[in-house]
C-alpha cells in the first residue's frame, strides 16, 4: 500500500521565521505532489502542487520535491499567527490521491 | 462561484439504516473523490471517478457504494452504517488528466452513527 508520511507535530515557530515542513512518499512512480493546509474544523485548500524535482515557489511559500530520496517539502517564510494550521502532504500516482495525516504548525506571536 | 457542494452537513443516525450523502460540483472536473478523515489517521480514499465511465476502490470502501451516473454528481452510499463510519467526510473533484489532479474539496459532512 502507498504510503505518505509526516511528522505529526506540533512544530511551533516564532512569529517572522521560516517554518519547514517535510513529508516522505513510497510509490517512486508517483506523478504529482501537493500541499493542502487544513483549519480546524474547515475543508483542505491547496496552497501548492509541484510535479518536476526542484523548487517551486509562490508568495511566502516553497515546495521542493526531489524524487531521488522521495522526498518532499514545504516552506513557509515570514510565518504569521494566521499560518497556524494543520498541513496535508498529498502524492498522486496510479489515479489515486494519498494523503499524509498531517503536521500542526504553530505560529507563535 | 466554482465550488463543490455536499450534503447534508451534520448527520446523525443509527446503525443499519441507509443513508446518502450527495455531492455536486460545478466546475466541469472529470476526477471526483470521497475520502473520510478520523483523528490522527489524516484523509482517506473511499472511492474515485476518472470519469463518467470509471468508478474504482480508493483504500478504504469497505461499506460504501458510490455512483457516477452523471459528470457533475458523485453521490456516496451507506448501504447498513455502522460505528465505526462515525467520521468526517470529504468530496472533491479534481479536473483530471492533463487538467491535473489538485483537489478542490467540498465543505464536509460530519456523520455520526450510534
Amino acid at each position: 500500500q502507498k504510503e505518505v508520511e509526516q511528522n505529526s507535530g506540533p512544530l511551533s515557530v516564532p512569529e517572522g521565521a521560516i517554518a519547514s515542513l517535510n513529508c516522505t512518499y513510497s510509490d517512486r512512480g508517483s506523478q504529482s505532489f501537493f500541499w493542502y493546509r487544513q483549519y480546524s474544523g474547515k475543508s483542505p485548500e491547496l496552497i501548492m502542487s509541484i510535479y518536476s524535482n526542484g523548487d517551486k515557489e509562490d508568495g511566502r511559500f516553497t515546495a521542493q520535491l526531489n524524487k531521488a530520496s522521495q522526498y518532499v517539502s514545504l516552506l513557509i517564510r515570514d510565518s504569521q499567527p494566521s499560518d497556524s494550521a494543520t498541513y496535508l502532504c498529498a502524492v498522486y500516482g496510479g489515479n489515486k490521491l494519498v494523503f499524509g495525516a498531517g503536521t500542526i504548525l504553530r505560529v507563535k506571536s | 462561484e466554482a465550488q463543490v457542494t455536499q450534503n447534508p452537513r451534520y448527520l446523525i443516525t443509527v446503525t443499519g439504516k441507509k443513508l446518502t450523502v450527495t455531492c455536486s460540483q460545478n466546475m466541469n472536473h472529470e476526477y471526483m473523490s470521497w475520502y473520510r478523515q478520523d483523528p490522527g489517521l489524516g484523509l482517506r480514499q473511499i472511492y474515485y471517478s476518472m470519469n463518467v465511465e470509471v468508478t474504482d476502490k480508493g483504500d478504504v470502501p469497505e461499506g460504501y457504494k458510490v455512483s457516477r451516473k452523471e459528470k457533475r454528481n458523485f453521490p456516496l452510499i451507506l448501504e447498513s452504517p455502522s460505528p465505526n463510519q462515525t467520521s468526517l467526510y470529504f468530496c472533491a473533484s479534481s479536473p483530471g488528466g492533463a487538467g491535473g489532479y489538485e483537489q478542490y474539496f467540498g465543505p464536509g459532512t460530519r456523520l455520526t452513527v450510534t
